[in-house]
């Protein structure tokens, strides 16, 4: 059972539009991180961020951004949308030194048309 | 970051030990070896992590190597609930808590 949940689970996007993910962690996990996973492959780090700043970037272009907020809550925005930004979109958070202790969300499935 | 590199499938049958081994030649004296499972439209889930010799849990065991450059995930006795992509990966918690993972084990329990 997951401490972590991510809304929406499924959504369905034209090229060129905006989306927002959200992701809510397990209180006091002030570490939250967001992967791409496309079909058949492993995830891909997308960026990190510990008490509400940035501190580690996969390689993803800018249009790729997030937020976290004070609540444990976090955001992905992707801008300007491409076909191949079709994945499944996961969020993971982690407690202070528990380096192992990452806990994943189901993910949101984001289709791009 | 060190790489890993796994086996991309595995077979088995009910009630089978199974074990997976991870290469990573160029881990780092700092890095800890973790291991995820995955089943589908799920994010992963950790199953275990260890940094030399030995480590079991109630799921799983983690054999480490004195030189570090492998590991071997074993499941024993495996069920058609086992079925699932398995990642290892290394990383060094004081230097990045991302996570990179590989493509994965796909692993494949028949009855």
């Amino acid at each position: 059972e997951t401490g972590v949940t991510q809304s929406p689970t499924h959504l369905i996007k034209t090229r060129g539009q905006q989306v927002t993910l959200r992701c809510s962690s397990q209180s006091g996990h002030n570490t939250v991180s967001w992967y791409q996973q496309a079909l058949g492959q492993g995830p891909q780090f997308i960026f990190q961020y510990y008490r509400e700043e940035e501190n580690g970037r996969g390689n993803f272009p800018p249009r790729f951004s997030g937020l976290q907020f004070p609540n444990y809550s976090s955001e992905l925005n992707v801008n300007a949308l491409e076909l191949d930004d079709s994945a499944l979109y996961l969020c993971a958070s982690s407690g202070d030194g528990e380096f192992y202790g990452y806990t994943f969300g189901s993910g949101t499935r984001l289709t791009v048309v | 970051l060190a790489k890993t590199t796994q086996p991309i499938s595995m077979d088995s049958y009910e009630g089978q030990e199974v074990n997976i081994t991870c290469s990573h030649n160029n881990i780092a004296t700092n890095d800890y070896i973790t291991w995820y499972q995955q089943f589908p439209s799920q994010g992963p889930r950790f199953i275990i992590q260890g940094y030399k010799t030995k480590v079991t849990n109630e799921v799983a065991s983690l054999f480490i190597p004195a030189d570090r450059k492998s590991s071997t995930l074993s499941l024993p006795r495996v069920s058609l609930s086992d079925t699932a992509v398995y990642y290892c990966l290394v990383g060094d918690q004081d230097n990045t808590d991302k996570l990179i993972f590989g493509t994965g084990t796909r692993l494949q329990v028949f009855p």
